[in-house]
């Protein structure tokens, strides 16, 4: 079975400052993809990022960046110039890429992050 | 717009009463649907997988007596928490996976909030 592992239970940051989230997962599979969600206190579950397997190229979305290392298993997520909007929890989230139930997603414990004006 | 519709977002019963959530997907068929379950500052855990036309596979540990899954139709999902008691008070969300579209993120319902008296 897969596992993701959030290291960070909270982590704070200075307001237009960089802060990076800590994830490792562990999977036999080759076929994967990994994911950033964030939940701030509305609860909703709202995707920051993902990144596909195959791809060796660290995808981007504004000023979020991943650094996806496969052979490390290791998928963090850099948060530049940070803005309080940004508080909430993250989650890092695994998916196999075969099919049927296997599409589920398997979270990390989250870390919560602050940002400080 | 929102893409998924869960309903209610809040309920509050007595104990010993059924509570029914309905997940619903407003722009596309949906093959496969998701239940989770999360408790206050942690993570989501998957309840169980739900196919249309076919029973819900249930994850280890979680009653399939006690927690009803129904997909009747590729657009609508429901679970049903019978004979609801305080321990089964928690967040319940759904998520949405695209049918004919499985390389995309799946699509979050904003949850459901579950207090039982």
């Amino acid at each position: 079975a897969q596992t993701v592992t959030q290291s960070q239970p909270e982590m704070s940051v200075q307001e237009a400052e960089t802060v990076t989230l800590s994830c490792t997962y562990d999977t036999s599979e080759s076929d994967y993809y990994l994911f950033w969600y964030k939940q701030p206190p509305s609860r909703q579950m709202i995707l920051v990022i993902r990144q596909e397997a195959y791809k060796q190229q660290n995808a981007t979305e504004n000023r979020f960046s991943v650094n996806f290392q496969k052979a490390a298993k290791s998928f963090s997520l850099k948060i530049s110039d940070s803005q309080l909007g940004d508080a909430a929890m993250y989650f890092c989230a695994y998916r196999s890429g075969s099919g049927g139930s296997n599409y589920k997603l398997t979270f990390g414990k989250g870390t919560l992050l602050t940002v400080n004006p | 717009g929102a893409v998924v519709s869960q309903h209610p977002s809040w309920v509050i019963c007595k104990s010993g009463t059924s509570v029914k959530i309905e997940c619903r997907s407003l722009d596309f068929q949906a093959t496969t649907m998701f239940w989770y379950r999360q408790f206050p500052k942690q993570s989501l855990m998957l309840m169980a997988t739900s196919n249309e036309g076919s029973k819900a596979t249930y994850e280890q540990g979680v009653e399939k007596d006690k927690f009803l899954i129904n997909h009747a139709s590729l657009t609508l999902s429901t679970l049903t928490v019978t004979s609801a008691h305080p321990e089964d008070s928690s967040f319940y969300i759904c998520s949405v996976q695209r049918q004919g579209r499985t390389n995309q993120p799946q699509h979050f319902g904003d949850g459901t909030r579950l207090s039982i008296l």
